[in-house]
């Protein structure tokens, strides 16, 4: 199973671009990038996700490494209300189950 | 929007007894799911339906069980409380299928005593 890594903690300054990075080098051809936060122990986030192609909605854009072993979420101008836990999941199955696994994520402290 | 739906938001059980925790999702979507998470920790998945009338287990399914009662809800039951099971649980919901999106609850919180 692909699993991701990440660093515990980062901080941006207000205004600026955050850049998350996550490495998954064990990803497989068919295997979805997809990126969650959490705020306060409240319910998952979705933000985006990709497969191969750079990806980009109104919240993110989403950076995939040519070899795809390596992403880099990006919030283009950081609010202090994006501090949050940021996860970064590789799509598999646990057991005969299809879901997203958590590992303990990026904690982004946006500083003012 | 309503998305999905998890009650109750908070409850208090002691040791032995039972509770079953409900969910519904209005996106008519196929797959639903239940997760918890520990302080600290990141989600853990327990069950999983791909469909109305399947269930499959997920990483840490003991003490647990589920009923996928239609299209729209998934409930999750502790037929015997343990204070191990104090955590907070998410219910989840997506069409299914890589490349899909899922969609989480606000969360349950339960304290077993």
């Amino acid at each position: 199973d692909a699993k991701t890594t990440q660093p515990p903690s980062m901080d941006c300054a207000e205004g600026r671009a955050a850049n998350l990075p996550c490495n998954h080098s064990t990803i497989s051809g068919n295997e979805y990038v997809y990126w969650y936060r959490q705020i306060h122990s409240q319910g998952p986030q979705y933000i985006i996700h990709g497969l191969k192609n750079n990806e980009t909605n109104e919240m993110a854009s989403l950076i995939i490494t040519e070899d795809r072993k390596s992403s880099t979420l990006i919030l283009p101008h950081a609010t202090l209300r994006d501090t949050a836990v940021y996860y970064c999941i590789v799509r598999v199955k646990v057991g005969g189950a299809d879901g997203l696994t958590f590992g303990k994520g990026t904690h982004l402290i946006i500083q003012p | 929007n309503a998305g999905v739906t998890q009650t109750p938001k908070f409850q208090v059980l002691k040791t032995g007894q039972s509770m079953t925790l409900q969910c519904a999702q209005d996106m008519n979507h196929n797959s639903m799911y239940w997760y918890r998470q520990d302080p600290g920790m990141g989600l853990r998945l327990i069950y999983y339906s791909a469909s109305e009338g399947t269930t499959d287990k997920g990483e840490v399914p003991n003490g647990y069980n589920v009923s996928r009662l239609n299209k729209r809800e998934f409930s999750l039951r502790l037929e015997s409380a343990a204070p191990s099971q104090t955590s907070v649980y998410f219910c989840a919901s997506s069409a299914g299928g890589n490349g899909n999106t899922i969609y989480f609850g606000e969360g349950s919180w339960l304290t077993v005593v």
